[in-house]
Formats: structure tokens, sequence, C-alpha cells
């Protein structure tokens, strides 16, 4: 069946426009997750969703990060106002059930690039 | 807190041998240990978990043990093969909540 997927896979913006990443996580799933990764570093927590209801968006680095996923599948990742910081690769995650011990599939990730 | 740590951030080994690396942490809370491997432009995938009711898995050449007392885990990838070559990520889950906290990685490199 098919996996997670997220698009654009290559987004380059101008500082200080807006952009929306899009995740479409394995069907069914309840769990879906956003993460940051930076050139060398490992992913970082940005925010969490169990089916439409934001439960944790502890991770989101500023006011500037907004995340929805209205019907609890698709879910859009959108940043406003652009940073040259806010260059990395974001990676979306779906799992299965609601609780913690079941396995995060990855997305191929969009690879988002501030000029 | 989260502190994840990784050790060595880099191992290079010859083929057929073994592998092994370290994943510390903080929260005495966590309870599920994940070990993902990333190669270089993919996307993570899962190659080993372990719950915190467990000491040891393993899964053919690939291994995972876990000592919650002193708060480590390690993999443990026995004869290695140039496709094992990539970033290996652990990735506790913090107690209470379900994210993981990914630490920096380690890049093994298998030398033929």
């Amino acid at each position: 069946g098919a996996g997670v997927s997220q698009s654009p896979r290559y987004k380059v913006a101008k500082r200080g426009q807006d952009v929306a990443l899009r995740c479409d996580p394995i069907s069914g799933h309840v769990s879906l997750f956003w993460y940051q990764q930076a050139l060398g570093q490992g992913p970082e927590f940005l925010t969490y969703f169990q089916n439409e209801a934001q439960l944790d968006k502890s991770g989101l680095p500023s006011d500037r990060f907004f995340a929805e996923r209205p019907e609890g599948s698709v879910s859009t990742l959108k940043i406003q106002r652009t940073q040259q910081e806010d260059s990395a690769v974001y990676l979306c995650a779906s799992s299965t059930l609601a609780g913690g011990y079941n396995e995060q599939f990855f997305g191929p990730g969009t690879r988002l690039t501030v000029l | 807190g989260e502190n994840v740590e990784q050790h060595p951030s880099t191992l290079s080994v010859q083929e057929g041998d073994s592998a092994v690396i370290k994943c510390t942490y903080s929260d005495s809370a966590s309870n599920y240990f994940p070990w993902y491997k990333q190669e270089l432009g993919k996307r993570p995938q899962l190659i080993i978990d372990i719950r915190s009711n467990v000491g040891e898995k393993k899964d053919q050449r690939i291994a995972v043990t876990l000592n919650k007392t002193a708060k480590h885990f390690s993999l443990h990838i026995t004869e290695t093969q140039p496709e094992d070559s990539a970033v290996y990520f652990c990735a506790p889950r913090v107690g209470g909540n379900n994210r993981l906290a990914f630490g920096k990685g380690n890049q093994v490199v298998v030398i033929p």
C-alpha cells in the first residue's frame, strides 16, 4: 500500500514569503507528527495530532509556524514570513494507533530552502 | 528533560565486523526505545525497537539492549555489510507523550 507522502518535495522561498507543506499520512493512521531536520542533525519534534486534534505543539519554534489537520487525515504545515533559519527538511510521520509504542512511518520530507 | 546523546558520532568498521553504538537519555519516564536508519537523502526507517519491560531484542543481524537503570540503550549490528552504511538515530519516546526525541545520529561506515 501507499506510504506517507509529502508535497512539494523541494521548495525554494524568498525570505519573508509564506509557504505551505502538505502531508498525506497512511490511510487510517490516527497519529500524525511533524519534525524539522536541519543538515547533519536528527529530526526535531514540531507538533503532534491525534485525528484532527492538535495535542502537542510545544516544538513549534515560533508563532510563524502553524499546523492543521482539519479532517483527521491530510495535514498542512504553514510557515509565515520565512527566515533563513527555517531552511531544513520537514518530515511528516504517521502511526496507526494513539499509543506511543507504534512505529512512526516517515514521509520523504520537503526540503525547504529560504534565500 | 530530553537530553539524548549518541556515541561515537562516527564509526568505521571493516565489512564482516560488528558495530555497536550507544544512546543515553535523561528522561526516566521513557518507556519505548526505537532505532532508525537514515540513508543519505532518504527518509528515516525503523530498524528495531524495544519496550522498557524487555532487556534485549534481536532481529537477524541487529539487536538492541536496554539498561533502564543506567538510562542507555545500544544498537548492535553483526556481520556488517556495505549496505549497513548510514546514519543511525536513537529516538526514545518522551514519557507521558507520544513524541520521539531523536539524538544527533551515528554515522556508520562499513569498509568493503
